[in-house]
């Protein structure tokens, strides 16, 4: 019973290029949440989505980020346009449909910016 | 605004050496405290969620408890494989997101 999976594990981008993080939830597991974690900080929650919908996306800045869970395939967190303060650790986590669900965490998307 | 404190921020044990991990929080209701613990490079691994004032529970050498202003984490006779950061986090009453706190990084020593 697979966990919640990420890719890439590390990822290198120079400024301005685009970055996408991909997270496949646990099997039987519809919502997905993504967490960036910037360093000696705390997990920063950012989106919550379920399959074609955003939820929740009240963590997210405003300008250059996006997320999406479509119906086939992983969730895909998407951040264009990179700069140096995005470089972070980014999580997924994701949930079963129940009441007060546990989150369970993948193992992260390292982004480094140069 | 919900808020997270955890204390120490960092922890050295001999192995053998029990103690206590403390999270503080302050949240309009509470939905649900949980335990993480985040080994270097790896993402948080879920250790025990907590609904109410007084709930106590146990896994292996971890002990978590609540009251409504915080919860401890004791650990008790820690090993070397214990060492890791241990993360509290909160959910408030409708709330899809956890808030985290900044963790007690936990050293245990031969």
């Amino acid at each position: 019973n697979a966990g919640v999976m990420q890719n890439p594990r590390h990822l290198v981008r120079r400024r301005g290029q685009e970055a996408r993080l991909r997270c496949s939830p646990m099997k039987g597991h519809s919502h997905v949440y993504w967490y960036r974690q910037l360093p000696e900080e705390g997990l920063k929650f950012m989106v919550y989505l379920q399959k074609e919908n955003i939820i929740d996306e009240s963590g997210m800045p405003k300008e250059r980020f996006s997320a999406e869970f479509p119906k086939e395939g992983p969730s895909i967190l998407r951040i264009q346009q990179v700069v140096r303060g995005d470089s972070a650790a980014y999580f997924c986590a994701s949930s079963p449909p129940s009441p007060q669900e546990t989150q369970y965490f993948g193992p992260g998307t390292r982004l480094l910016v140069l | 605004e919900d808020q997270v404190t955890q204390s120490p921020e960092a922890l050295r044990l001999q192995e053998g050496e029990s103690s206590s991990l403390n999270c503080s929080y302050t949240v309009s209701g509470l939905r649900g405290l949980f335990w993480y613990r985040q080994d270097p490079g790896k993402g948080p691994e879920f250790l025990f969620t907590l609904y109410s004032a007084g709930e106590e529970k146990e896994k292996e050498r971890l002990k978590a408890t609540l009251t409504k202003k915080e919860s401890f984490l004791h650990i008790t006779a820690p090993k070397p494989e214990d060492s890791a950061t241990y993360l509290c986090a909160v959910q408030a009453p409708g709330a899809n997101n956890l808030f985290f706190g900044t963790g007690t990084r936990l050293t245990v020593i031969p």
